[in-house]
């Protein structure tokens, strides 16, 4: 079954240092990757997602991630975050017509 | 569109009561799901839908049961809350249940037993 992990439950960053959110997934077919944030008190929404085509996806909000098949890892990245950026972010992968969720990770940043 | 809504966002029931967690969808989306959102836990799947009259279990059903009798509503029911179920429940929905859909999610019900 598809497992999802993502590295780091806590980050706290000030504003305009530059962010990046590990997540490794386990099965190795077909692969599509999603990010979700949850800004605070808000419900989630999609971030980005990978399907086929370009590893790098970009996504809202200046975000993107690198899908590394090798490394079975779909990292996200922002050159430089705001405080807005403060959330909880979360890696999902499908296990057929469901979704599986990496533990989140809430980034803090300060202004 | 009013997408996913969920009523009601907050609730506080004791031990032993019982509940029933609202979702209503107006995409006209096949699949609706249930999580539980526990801190560091991520979500975990409670019970999904793939269309009107079919359900089936997730990752955590225990405790919890479901009805899908139209499209747009998939209710989620507790029967004798206990403490273990204090969480954040969201339910979401897809349209074809593809794995590359993405999940359109309510704003939460924060459900405290105690």
């Amino acid at each position: 079954a598809q497992s999802v992990s993502q590295h780091n439950h806590h980050v706290i960053l000030s504003e305009a240092a530059s962010l990046e959110l590990g997540c490794n997934y386990s099965y190795g077919g077909t692969v599509n990757l999603f990010w979700y944030v949850q800004y605070p008190g808000q419900h989630l929404q999609l971030l980005l997602k990978y399907f086929s085509g370009d590893p790098l996806v970009k996504g809202i909000k200046g975000f993107e991630a690198e899908f590394i098949k090798s490394k079975f890892s779909f990292n996200l990245r922002k050159p430089s975050v705001q405080w807005s950026d403060t959330a909880e972010y979360f890696c999902a992968a499908p296990a057929g017509n469901k979704l599986t969720f990496g533990g989140g990770t809430r980034v803090l940043v300060k202004p | 569109n009013a997408g996913v809504t969920q009523t009601p966002k907050f609730r506080i029931l004791k031990i032993g009561q019982s509940m029933t967690l609202q979702c209503t969808q107006d995409m006209n989306h096949n699949y609706m799901y249930w999580y539980r959102q526990d801190p560091g836990m991520g979500l975990k799947l409670i019970y999904y839908s793939v269309g009107a009259g079919i359900t089936d279990k997730g990752e955590v059903p225990n405790g919890y049961n479901v009805s899908r009798s139209t499209t747009e509503d998939f209710p989620l029911r507790l029967e004798l809350a206990a403490p273990s179920q204090t969480s954040v429940y969201f339910c979401a929905s897809t349209n074809r249940g593809r794995a590359s859909d993405e999940q359109f999610f309510g704003p939460g019900t924060r459900l405290t037993v105690l």
